[in-house]
């Protein structure tokens, strides 16, 4: 089992410019979290999704869009990055609501 | 925000001390857990503490947790220098998460 992974694990872009991160679970969870991670503020919850074909904002979701297609894949899309956005992001999934979370490695970005 | 906070910031100790860090939290949960961040790598899961429990062991740690405090206290007992990490809670409120700024603990061989 590869448990949670991450595709890029690190990434530079330009203001403006968009990207996608992924992150694909092979432990069939139910559901996936994305987070940021910043010095000083721990991790703060992007947008979440309970299944397959649904998603949720978290604490801090303005800026980031995200998908869930297939339950073993969440996609977290920025569309015109900013400075801001420069963090490291983290996925994670768990197989009931009020279960322990497997996190991936982690995505650095940094947007100039 | 609703995210908690750990204290203290920063925690060094010799090998072989006992290492307690606590967190407070503002808001009503379902269960509070405490994860471990190694330098660069993703958060592992260490315990989970349900609402209506008070005390609970897992190996060399024990989380106690007060609800009318609002607050939570991690203990690694004979820690090692491979317990050299951060360490997170995260407070489970309806479907989200809610993770504290961490404690940096360094246990020096």
């Amino acid at each position: 089992n590869a448990g949670v992974t991450q595709t890029p694990k690190f990434r530079v872009l330009k203001t403006g410019q968009s990207m996608t991160l992924l992150c694909a679970q092979d432990m069939n969870h139910e559901y996936m979290y994305w987070y940021r991670q910043d010095p000083g503020m721990g991790l703060r919850l992007i947008h979440y999704s309970v299944g397959e074909g649904t998603t949720a904002k978290g604490e801090v979701p303005d800026g980031y869009n995200v998908s869930r297609l297939k339950k073993q894949n969440f996609l977290l899309g920025l569309e015109s990055a900013a400075p801001s956005q420069t963090s490291v992001y983290f996925c994670a999934s768990s197989y009931l609501r009020n279960n322990e979370q497997f996190f991936g490695p982690g995505t650095r970005l940094t947007v100039l | 925000s609703q995210q908690g906070e750990e204290d203290p910031q920063a925690l060094s100790i010799q090998e072989g001390e006992n290492a307690t860090m606590n967190c407070s939290y503002k808001t009503s949960i379902n269960n509070l857990q405490w994860y471990r961040q190694n330098s660069g790598r993703g958060l592992v899961h260490l315990i989970l503490i349900r609402s209506n429990e008070r005390e609970k062991h897992s190996g060399r740690l024990r989380v106690t947790l007060d609800t009318s405090k609002k607050s939570s206290s991690l203990l690694i007992t004979a820690s090692r220098a491979a317990d050299t990490a951060s360490y997170f809670c995260a407070t489970n409120t309806g479907n989200q998460f809610y993770f504290g700024t961490g404690t940096s603990l360094t246990v020096i061989p």
